[in-house]
């Protein structure tokens, strides 16, 4: 069974520039997470998916980042303009159902430095 | 609001030794589920082991086991004769049915030879 699927694996980008980051999750799992971890810290809620539904963005910061999971399956992540605070890696992780019947599987992140 | 803590940024401990990492959490929820999550350097975060809050026996897997103690909202993990492979990062995580996941800040355990 394939795990879940994130890309790039690192991107380097200018301030103000835009970035986009993709993720496939395990094949069934209908809960889909974007989380931020920064160096040395645990991973930090951004947003929440059930189906296509985003029943939890409340941490995401809206006024520059914006998701999307439109057929229920993959999910793109967008930072537009970054800012040299967005250095971090993004982690996707999917699980089936959303309880903790089931726990989470992540993909291998995204590792993003702004300069 | 659920508040997971790992008390212990750091930790070390001997090839074959024992260690025990610590991990409190809050929460108002009777029903939930604990784990512990390891982060190995460079690579991607992998579940060691789970606890429904419901089951009063303690989780083993091969060996990792935890300590549940529900009143007191502890959740150690003990690691047994410890291996170079397990150094890494690990994370205690928290979550209530239906809600997210809260991550600990975790605790970096390196292996010594």
């Amino acid at each position: 069974e394939a795990g879940v699927v994130q890309s790039p694996r690192y991107k380097i980008i200018e301030k103000k520039q835009p970035v986009a980051f993709w993720c496939n999750p395990i094949s069934g799992h209908n809960t889909l997470y974007w989380y931020l971890q920064n160096l040395g810290q645990g991973p930090e809620l951004l947003i929440r998916y059930e189906n296509e539904e985003a029943v939890d963005d409340s941490q995401l910061p809206k006024d520059r980042f914006s998701a999307e999971r439109l057929k229920g399956v993959d999910s793109t992540l967008k930072i537009q303009p970054a800012e040299l605070g967005d250095s971090a890696v993004y982690l996707c992780a999917s699980s089936l159902h959303g309880t903790g019947e089931y726990e989470q599987y992540f993909g291998p992140g995204t590792r993003l430095t702004v300069t | 609001a659920q508040t997971v803590t790992q008390s212990q940024p750091e930790m070390s401990v001997q090839e074959a030794e024992t260690v025990t990492l610590s991990c409190t959490y809050d929460t108002s929820e009777n029903n939930y589920y604990l784990f512990w999550y390891k982060q190995p350097p460079s690579r991607q975060m992998i579940l060691v082991i789970r606890q429904e809050a419901y089951k009063q026996q303690n989780a083993t897997e091969n060996r990792f086991s935890v300590n549940f103690q529900k009143a007191a909202k502890s959740f150690s993990l003990k690691i047994s004769d410890s291996q170079l492979g397990d150094t890494a990062m690990y994370f205690c995580a928290l979550h209530n049915y239906g809600q997210n996941f809260v991550f600990g800040p975790g605790t970096r355990l390196s292996v010594l030879p």
